[in-house]
């Protein structure tokens, strides 16, 4: 079955770029699908920070997107995610999921990776 | 974009039925019939329990449910079960390749 995996620094400074890639496994990047990224601030809701189709194609939340970078690698079958100038406030679990093209739902999801945001 | 709005709680006895809204703009919910619903249990992954509205994933029980009405979508558990204590999330597609999450429900079964 398709399994993600999110992996990266847990620890980032504040003013520094954030990086996590997702690998999956189980199926194809190159053969379809929107893969997203969603984080989750400690104790708070889900927030999604942006998708990327297989072709390239990204897609970002408002709020963060003069600060995202969603890239594919399909060589490795993985995609990534950068975030510039962190603060605080983006301490977060980060999670790495497919998207369906015509359903726009989320499934499956990786096991979400913590990252702190501190000097 | 703005959150979809759900109340922070709701509780029931095993066996009853608990119903959580989800209420967002003809943007996001009443614009398109691309609802879904996640439970997520503490230290968990959230998991998909309801897509496009109303239909279950395979091994999702049919005591979840889900519907829409306007901008306000809705997610039941009927007979609830003690495994079933956990925060519940709806998502909107909103256009554009965007998505929007809702602020999230804590059920909890007394």
């Amino acid at each position: 079955q398709v399994q993600l995996q999110e992996s990266g620094p847990g620890l980032v400074k504040p003013s520094e770029t954030l990086s996590l890639t997702c690998a999956v496994s189980g199926y194809s990047i190159s053969s379809g699908y929107y893969w997203g990224w969603i984080r989750q601030p400690p104790g708070k809701g889900l927030e999604w920070i942006g998708s990327i189709y297989h072709s390239g194609s990204t897609y970002y939340n408002p709020s963060l997107k003069s600060r995202v970078t969603i890239s594919v690698d399909t060589s490795k079958n993985q995609f990534s995610l950068k975030l510039s100038s962190v603060t605080a406030a983006d301490t977060a679990v980060y999670y790495c999921a497919r998207r369906t093209v015509f359903g726009r739902w989320f499934d499956p999801w990786g096991q979400g990776t913590l990252v702190t945001v501190s000097s | 974009q703005s959150a979809l709005t759900q109340p922070p709680s709701a509780s029931g006895s095993p066996g009853q039925s608990v119903t959580i809204s989800c209420t967002g703009t003809s943007s996001d919910v009443g614009g398109y019939n691309y609802v879904s619903w996640y439970q997520q249990h503490p230290g968990k992954a959230p998991k998909l329990m309801i897509y496009e509205v109303s239909k279950r994933p395979s091994g999702v029980p049919d005591r979840f449910s889900g519907s829409k009405s306007g901008n306000t979508a809705s997610l039941t558990v009927s007979g609830l079960q003690a495994e079933d204590e956990a925060d519940y999330y709806c998502s909107s597609y909103a256009g554009s390749n965007n998505s929007v999450f809702g602020t999230g429900t804590k059920v909890t079964v007394l």
